[in-house]
C-alpha cells in the first residue's frame, strides 16, 4: 500500500530529450508537490497543486511543466533536458489545511548525460 | 519562512539518547516546528510536529521552550537504523505553505 508512488525510480536520458515523471497518492490529500534534491542534498520546492490548481510555482525554468489531471495525480514533464537537471525529484502530498505533515514518495533519480 | 540553523553532523552510539537542537530566532506566531528524517535513497519522513512545550510520540520527543526560538528533537536509545539526515522546519500549517528544508543534521550511529 504505497501512499505516494512515483515512476520511474531511475531515469537516464540524453541532453535535449523530453521526459515525464508520474506521481500518484492514495491518501486522499488535497495538495501535491514536486521537490528537487540536488547533489548537495538541498531540497527545494518546485511546484504545488491544490485540488488540481497550481498554487506554488517557484523560480523554475519553463522547461518544467507540472500537470494535475485530478487531485490524486501530479505529473512532471521536462522538455529539452540539460545536464543541470540531474537530481532526485520527490513528489509529496498533504492535507490542504491543518496537519503540516507531508508524505513523500521515494524519489526519481534523473541522470542527464 | 523562518530560517533554521542546526548542526551539520552528529555522532552517537547505539543505546544512547540523541538530542538535536534547532535554532529559529525569527519564528512567527502561527508557525509550527516540524522534524523530518531522511534515509539515503528515500524521501523525507515526518517524525514529529509541535507548537510549544513538549510533544511525544512513539518515535521521538520534541521540546520547545517558552520563547520558541529553538527546539530540540530527542531520540531515545538510538540504534544503527536511526542513522539518517534530520531536518528541522518551521512554518504555518496547511497545504500551500512552502515546506522549506535547510541543510539538515547528518546523524551517524555506531556500535
Amino acid at each position: 500500500d504505497t501512499a505516494v508512488s512515483q515512476t520511474p525510480k531511475y531515469l537516464v536520458t540524453q541532453m535535449g530529450n523530453d521526459k515525464s515523471i508520474k506521481c500518484e497518492q492514495n491518501l486522499g490529500h488535497d495538495t501535491m508537490y514536486w521537490y528537487k534534491q540536488d547533489s548537495k542534498k538541498f531540497l527545494k520546492i518546485m511546484f504545488s497543486y491544490n485540488n488540481k490548481e497550481l498554487i506554488i510555482n517557484e523560480t523554475v525554468p519553463n522547461r518544467f511543466s507540472p500537470k494535475s489531471p485530478d487531485k490524486a495525480h501530479l505529473n512532471l514533464h521536462i522538455n529539452s533536458l540539460e545536464l543541470g537537471d540531474s537530481a532526485v525529484y520527490f513528489c509529496a502530498s498533504s492535507l490542504a489545511t491543518g496537519d503540516y505533515g507531508y508524505t513523500f514518495g521515494s524519489g526519481t533519480r534523473l541522470t542527464v548525460v | 519562512l523562518a530560517k533554521t540553523t542546526q548542526p551539520i553532523s552528529m555522532d552517537s552510539y547505539e543505546g544512547q539518547e540523541v538530542n538535536i537542537t534547532c535554532s529559529h530566532n525569527n519564528i512567527a506566531t502561527n508557525d509550527y516546528i516540524t522534524w523530518y528524517q531522511q534515509f539515503p535513497s528515500q524521501g523525507p519522513r515526518f517524525i514529529i510536529q509541535g507548537y510549544k512545550t513538549k510533544v511525544t510520540n512513539e518515535v521521538a520527543s520534541l521540546f520547545i521552550p517558552a520563547d520558541r526560538k529553538s527546539s530540540t528533537l530527542s531520540l531515545p536509545r538510538v540504534s544503527l537504523s536511526d542513522t539518517a539526515v534530520y531536518y528541522c522546519l518551521v512554518g504555518a500549517t496547511g497545504g500551500g505553505n512552502k515546506l522549506t528544508f535547510g541543510t539538515g543534521t547528518q546523524l551517524k550511529v555506531e556500535l
